[in-house]
């Protein structure tokens, strides 16, 4: 299958700070990548859409604000937690569809597991 | 708003047994339904995609059917291993949406 690699897999960082998570698809271009958030336990929630070139879609409650997204190239989309809050503690997840769409199978980074103190 | 449910959340089944996990989706229009397994602390890995117009998708010991009309798919795991134990999440991609919709999982464990 594709590969899709998320990079830090796990983060500590002071309540007040930026920290910065990178999504890269390997073997194929993604014109299209998604960001999810997974609380313990529980499913994954999608927080936006990456798109190459233009602006994120973000979900309903998802502030754009503080979850900074950024898809300069067909292969890299980063995601910013500014100011982070020990409430935006949890496990990240990135995905890119091989197809650039949904139709298409879904593949997924490892996470990221972000500890605010 | 399409949602996705994973019956049962938890199962425990001893090494060797064959196990059915369901999974239902509220809004038939899906253009495909795919399985994945996730790992404590890891990400998900893919298991089986299912477009719409097909009824089931084999890999391995693993087979995933699918019938729209009833809003309903079924992962089957043959021969049970421990290094099956994992947590099995279905998803529904929604062509309205323009997203993926997952479920809330089922749990495997396999013993010994």
């Amino acid at each position: 299958g594709a590969v899709v690699s998320q990079h830090p897999s796990w983060v500590i960082c002071k309540s007040g700070t930026s920290v910065k998570i990178e999504c890269r698809s390997l073997d194929f271009q993604a014109t299209t990548m998604f960001w999810y958030r997974q609380f313990p336990k529980q499913s994954l929630m999608l927080m936006a859409t990456s798109n190459e070139g233009s602006k994120a879609t973000y979900e309903q409650g998802v502030e754009k604000d503080k979850f900074l997204i950024n898809h300069a190239s067909l292969t890299l989309s980063t995601l910013t937690v500014t100011s982070a809050h020990p409430e935006d503690s949890s496990f990240y997840i990135c995905s890119a569809p091989r197809g650039g769409s949904l139709h298409t199978e879904a593949f997924f980074g490892q996470g990221t597991r972000l500890t605010v103190v | 708003k399409q949602e996705v449910t994973q019956i049962p959340a938890a199962l425990s089944v001893p090494e060797g047994e064959n196990l059915v996990l369901n999974c239902s989706f509220t809004d038939s229009a899906i253009y495909n339904l795919q399985w994945f397994r996730q790992d404590p602390g890891k990400g998900l890995t893919s298991l089986l995609l299912i477009q719409s117009s097909q009824r089931e998708q084999t890999s391995g010991r693993l087979n995933a059917s699918l019938d729209k009309s009833s809003g309903r798919s079924t992962l089957y795991i043959a021969a049970s291993q421990p290094g099956d134990s994992a947590t099995y999440l279905c998803a529904a991609y929604t062509g309205t949406a323009s997203k993926l919709t997952f479920g809330t999982g089922t749990r495997l464990q396999v013993t010994l």
